[in-house]
């Protein structure tokens, strides 16, 4: 199974700063990598597929990067609606896994 | 518009066991689909549980429900199950059923979820 670790556990930041997260995997899982927004009791919401594409409504301050094990989420500057826990997944190869998620926080 | 609409979770004692749906509109729910269950259980972060695709219903499973949750769907009624048996504490979760895009196993659509509490 690829474990997928992220750093920091909790980014705490002011609006307009940049935010940086990252998504480290235990083996390569080429560019099969996603990333996912999840807000105070709401559903998780794809930002991010296959390591750097945007999904459908998400804003342009949003991007990800990387390829094999090391992969970075960015948000080019941070606003109040960015309050969220970010999640990556990988599906390289079954099963499917989850990282433990970064939990972003508004100073 | 995709709509993901799960039900039939609850309160149900350990060993015992439930059956979730998840009703699905707004797209073609086709047998080149994957769709899958994943979990939170209070306070943590998302788990995969099962996929299910193709025209045979291939189908995966986490290690931690192999051979107690079965994964089905009725393409006819655009609904996808999740039969859960020998439940145990450990599966208590808020249970999302999600659908895949283009690129397979990435979720682009997620339902809000069916609770289930599995408790004595």
């Amino acid at each position: 199974e690829v474990v997928l670790t992220q750093s920091p556990a909790t980014l705490s930041l002011s609006p307009g700063e940049r935010a940086t997260l990252s998504c480290r995997a235990s083996q390569s899982v080429n560019s099969q990598l996603a990333w996912y927004q999840q807000k105070p009791g709401q559903a998780p919401r794809l930002v991010i597929y296959d390591a750097s594409n945007r999904a459908t409504g998400i804003p342009a301050r949003f991007s990800g990067s990387g390829s094999g094990t090391d992969f970075t989420l960015t948000i080019s500057s941070l606003e109040a609606e960015d309050i969220a826990v970010y999640y990556c997944q990988q599906r390289r190869s079954w099963p499917v896994t989850f990282g433990q998620g970064t939990r972003l926080e508004i100073k | 518009e995709v709509h993901l609409v799960e039900s039939g979770g609850g309160l149900v004692q350990p060993g015992g066991s439930l059956r979730l749906s998840c009703a699905a509109s707004g797209f073609t729910f086709s047998s080149s689909l994957v769709m899958s269950w994943v979990r939170q259980a209070p306070g943590k972060g998302l788990e995969w549980v099962s996929a299910v695709w193709g025209s045979g219903d291939s189908t995966h499973y986490a290690d931690s429900v192999e051979g107690r949750f079965t994964i089905s769907r009725d393409i006819s009624k655009n609904t996808l199950f999740l039969q859960m048996n020998s439940l145990r504490a450990e599966d208590t979760a808020l249970y999302y059923c999600a659908k895949a895009g283009a690129s397979g196993s990435i979720y682009d659509s997620w339902g809000q979820g069916t609770l289930v509490t599995v408790s004595s």
